[in-house]
């Protein structure tokens, strides 16, 4: 167990809908990562945020945005849901920020698989 | 820009054989990590090691050892005597340093051993 919850565990919905996933981090850690894992584009980074603000941006759709709050969990918000966007969403955080000479160790949660249908 | 490549898609062994899981990795920085994850058939992504640009030296972990060579920009794993549990996708994975440290995956490679 890595210390970082992520619900749902799986997450079914059609085309066209909005969903929100959350995550939280291990205790502590003020990072927290986004990545997708589809079968066609693999492991991607998504979004990084450290203490509530964003740091960087990987291939994240503009249909997709995050948000880290002050009790430091993330949300990861879907909207427009396409059948495409079906994949294995993780979260990981780390202890710490970006610019820190760190390891940036990154602990994954579970993940949420979301189904497009 | 930084890449990682995991040449082999799939292997395949015998119980109790040795495996060397190839990773390959581009970047321009100076100061780098590299890890190793496992994903077992039941999905999460399991940390393995961390090792940094400036430390070469060869690691050791029971039946799991990693070999750095900067020089031919290499980060390979071997498992020796594998066993059924090792069964897993392996991801191979590159972080830099300032802005932020995302990590940027190989596309990992599938190991199967069979009994």
């Amino acid at each position: 167990d890595s210390g970082v919850t992520q619900t749902p565990k799986h997450l079914i919905t059609a085309t066209g809908q909005r969903v929100t996933l959350r995550c939280s981090p291990r205790s502590g850690d003020l990072s927290v990562y986004w990545y997708q894992q589809s079968l066609d584009q693999g492991l991607q980074f998504l979004i990084h945020y450290y203490n509530g603000e964003e740091r960087a941006k990987g291939n994240i759709l503009e249909r997709f945005s995050a948000q880290q709050f002050p009790d430091l969990h993330s949300e990861l918000n879907l909207s427009s849901l396409e059948l495409g966007d079906s994949a294995l969403y993780f979260c990981a955080s780390s202890p710490l920020g970006a610019g820190v000479a760190s390891y940036n160790e990154q602990f994954f949660g579970p993940g949420t698989r979301l189904t497009v249908l | 820009a930084q890449k990682v490549t995991q040449a082999q898609t799939e292997i395949s062994v015998v119980e109790k054989e040795d495996v060397t899981l190839d990773c390959v990795y581009e970047t321009r920085d100076t100061t780098y990590y590299l890890f190793w994850y496992k994903q077992p058939p039941s999905g999460e992504l399991v940390f393995l090691i961390r090792r940094n640009s400036f430390d070469e030296q060869n690691e050791i972990s029971g039946r799991y050892s990693w070999n750095f060579q900067k020089s031919t920009s290499s980060f390979n794993f071997t498992i020796t005597a594998s066993q059924v549990v090792d069964s897993a996708v392996y991801f191979c994975a590159l972080s830099g340093q300032g802005g932020s440290e995302k990590l940027v995956f190989g596309k990992g490679t599938k190991l199967t051993v069979n009994p």
